[in-house]
């Protein structure tokens, strides 16, 4: 059974950092694009940015809300993703999810999500 | 950046109801388009993607069309766990997009 179970999320100062980390298991994780996407409250869903696979270099593509200040990475041996937050700002509270990329012939979609990690930004 | 629009923003249906909710791209994006409900406090979980291809364990009820800029999803007999916010999503070029959601609600 494919799993994503994130962590790390919570209340952190304007200008603050946060690392989330998202642990998969129930499939070949080293194969997959994952992705990162948030939804502020109330809001709809907004795309963060991605990481592809050992063959195609880890290659991280952002946002552009979060280019310069967001890192994606992974690590393969531990079959973790994770989503460094830097210089924070108020608009970035949202719910965070991890999700896997189905990678499909016919282009990207989300094939499991996990269950969300709120981080808040506030003061 | 390619703007996807759905409409209507939000609809009112009752069971049984055959619903259709459409998505338009800002620029063609060939089939590379995918549908999610998300039910309230819920994960967003994938219906549809490639516009047509319906995922495995899904209803059979639901169905996808289209192509290059205009995509609809049909529910053929609404049912009452059906009842959620729809999105649609562009993977033809990154940054991913996302339509600003259609809410069903019941009737």
């Amino acid at each position: 059974e494919v799993q994503l179970v994130e962590s790390g999320g919570g209340l952190v100062q304007p200008g603050g950092s946060l690392r989330l980390c998202c642990a998969a298991s129930g499939f070949t994780f080293r194969d997959h694009y994952m992705e990162w996407v948030r939804q502020a409250p109330g809001k709809g869903l907004e795309w963060v940015g991605r990481i592809k696979s050992e063959a195609l270099s880890y290659t991280a593509e952002y946002a552009a809300s979060v280019k310069g200040r967001f890192i994606i990475s992974r690590d393969d041996s531990r079959n973790s993703l994770y989503l460094q937050m830097n210089s924070l700002k108020t608009e970035d509270t949202a719910v965070y999810y991890c999700a896997r990329d189905l990678m499909a012939l016919a282009g990207t979609a989300f094939d499991y999500w996990g269950q969300g990690i709120l981080v808040t930004v506030s003061s | 950046d390619i703007q996807m629009t759905q409409s209507p923003s939000s609809l009112s249906a009752s069971v049984g109801d055959r619903v259709t909710i459409t998505c338009r791209a800002g620029q063609s994006i060939n089939t590379y388009l995918n549908w999610y409900q998300q039910k309230p406090g819920k994960v967003p979980k994938l219906l549809i993607y490639a516009a047509s291809s319906v995922r495995s364990g899904v209803p059979s009820r639901f169905s996808g069309s289209g192509s290059g800029t205009d995509f609809t999803l049909t529910i053929s007999s609404l049912q009452p766990e059906d009842f959620a916010t729809y999105y649609c999503h562009q993977s033809y070029d990154t940054p991913w997009t996302f339509g600003q959601g259609t809410k069903v609600e019941i009737k």
